[in-house]
């Protein structure tokens, strides 16, 4: 069955950077697109980007860019976000998920990771 | 920049239908898809393109979308119904959610 297993929670200091992981498995991970949404403590859903797991692309949302690059590693089948530049205001549930489109973008989320949650504090 | 807008919350007995809208400029034309959250947890894919139920999800909920407001309904709803949905679709390559809707089961 298809999974996206994230990294674990993590504190950091403002102005730091942190680095989220997202394992697929039960499906080959650069057949699908997968897009990273975060979700502040009590907030709504935010869009942060996607990558094509197969070439490596991204496209960041304009909220993001300059702060967010995501990368992955096909031989472990394993999608990264890392956010820089860390303020308080980034203290959220961060989620991986995969687009139904396969090897376009455009569709529903189909699988969600479970979160990671960063919270950003002196 | 695109918006879709839903409300705060929807409250509904139990056993009875709950509609939940989301409302944008000509969303008729997009496709909408729905996700149903429950406190603690990720998202859940309910409807996707309008009108589509992903396997595993109950005939009780259905989509629809036209003109400027595209609706979630849940028949029958049931306490295990009570959670936020939000309604998402794509605008010039990029992502937009609803703000989200808090179902209540009464």
């Amino acid at each position: 069955q298809v999974q996206l297993v994230q990294s674990g929670a993590e504190v950091k200091k403002p102005g730091a950077s942190v680095k989220v992981s997202c394992k697929a498995s039960g499906y080959t991970l650069t057949d699908y697109y997968i897009h990273w949404v975060r979700q502040a403590p009590g907030q709504g859903l935010e869009w942060m980007g996607w990558i094509k797991p197969k070439s490596g692309g991204t496209n960041y949302a304009q909220n993001f860019q300059g702060r967010v690059t995501m990368t992955r590693d096909t031989s472990i089948s394993t999608a990264y976000m890392e956010l820089s530049s860390l303020r308080s205001d980034d203290t959220a549930v961060y989620y991986c998920a995969r687009d139904a489109s396969g090897t376009t973008s455009g569709d529903s989320f189909d699988y969600w990771g479970q979160g990671t949650l960063v919270t950003v504090s002196s | 920049s695109y918006e879709l807008t839903q409300p705060l919350s929807v409250s509904v007995a139990l056993g009875q239908t709950a509609r939940i809208t989301c409302g944008g400029n000509n969303l008729g034309s997009k496709n909408v898809h729905w996700y149903q959250q429950k406190p603690g947890q990720a998202p859940v894919l309910v409807i996707y393109r309008d009108i589509n139920r992903p396997s595993g999800i109950p005939e009780r909920f259905s989509g629809s979308n036209s003109g400027n407001t595209a609706t979630l309904t849940i028949s029958r709803a049931q306490a295990g119904d009570e959670a936020d949905y939000y309604c998402q679709v794509w605008d010039s390559s990029t992502v937009v959610f609803g703000g989200g809707t808090k179902l209540t089961v009464l």
